[in-house]
C-alpha cells in the first residue's frame, strides 16, 4: 500500500529552528509538495521538491532524498505565525497526491 | 501566486435539502480541478477530480449520485451535495492546477467551504 508517515505533533520556541520529516512508499514518484494550514483554512502551498537536493525560499527550506523516501520541512526564525499543520504529500505514478496526515507545530514563546 | 475562490465559504441547511459549492480559478484557466472534503483533526481526502468538459473521476467509496460535480467551463467547477445529511457536514475544499514551468502538478487550493447540516 501506499504510505506517508510524518510526526502528529511538535513543538518548538519562537526564533529557533524546526525540521518536519516525512517519509513515504508509494508506488512511483513524481514528486513531494509540502503545504501549510492554518486552523480552519485551506492548504497554501509551500514547495515542492522532484528532485535530490535543498530548496531554499525565505525561512522555509525543504529537502529531499528519493532513494531514501524520506524529505524535511526546515523552518527557521519561527515566529507564531507559523502555528499550523505541516502536510506532506506525493505525487504517485498515477499522478494522484498522495497525502500525509499532517504535523501540527505549536509555537511557544 | 494563483488564486481559486469558493463560494459560499459557509453554509448551514436543513437535512435533506441540496447545497451547490462553487469554485473558481480567478486568473487562470483549469481543465483539471479536484474536490477535498476535511473532517476535524483530518488530513484531506480526495473526492473526486473534474475535468473541463467530461464526466468527473471519483474515488472508490464517493457517491457519484449524491456529490454531483459539475465542470462546464475552464474557470469553473460545482460541487453539489444532494439530499444533504448530517455526516456530510465537512469542510469542502477545492484545488486546480496551475500551468507553469516545471510546477504543472502544483494544486492551489481554494479557501473551503464549510458546511453544516442540521
Amino acid at each position: 500500500g501506499q504510505n506517508i508517515d510524518q510526526p502528529t505533533e511538535m513543538t518548538a520556541t519562537e526564533g529557533a529552528i524546526v525540521q518536519i520529516n516525512c517519509t513515504y512508499q508509494t508506488s512511483g514518484f513524481n514528486g513531494l509538495f509540502w503545504y501549510q494550514q492554518h486552523a480552519g483554512e485551506a492548504p497554501t502551498f509551500l514547495s515542492y521538491n522532484v528532485l535530490d537536493g535543498l530548496e531554499e525560499k525565505g525561512r522555509f527550506s525543504s529537502f529531499l532524498s528519493r532513494s531514501k523516501g524520506y524529505s524535511y520541512l526546515l523552518l527557521k526564525e519561527l515566529q507564531m505565525k507559523d502555528s499550523a499543520s505541516y502536510l506532506c504529500a506525493v505525487l504517485d505514478s498515477n499522478y494522484q497526491l498522495i497525502w500525509g496526515a499532517g504535523t501540527k507545530l505549536i509555537i511557544k514563546p | 501566486g494563483a488564486v481559486v475562490s469558493q463560494h459560499p465559504s459557509r453554509v448551514i441547511c436543513k437535512s435533506g435539502t441540496s447545497v451547490k459549492i462553487e469554485c473558481r480559478s480567478l486568473d487562470f484557466q483549469a481543465t483539471t480541478m479536484f474536490w477535498y472534503r476535511q473532517f476535524p483533526k483530518q488530513s484531506l481526502m480526495l473526492m473526486a477530480t473534474s475535468n473541463e468538459g467530461s464526466k468527473a473521476t471519483y474515488e472508490q467509496g464517493v457517491e457519484k449520485d449524491k456529490f454531483l460535480i459539475n465542470h462546464a467551463s475552464l474557470t469553473l467547477s460545482t460541487l453539489t451535495v444532494t439530499s444533504a445529511h448530517p455526516e456530510d457536514s465537512s469542510f469542502y475544499i477545492c484545488s486546480a492546477r496551475v500551468p507553469s514551468a516545471g510546477m504543472e502538478e502544483t494544486q492551489y487550493f481554494g479557501p473551503g467551504t464549510r458546511l453544516l447540516v442540521l
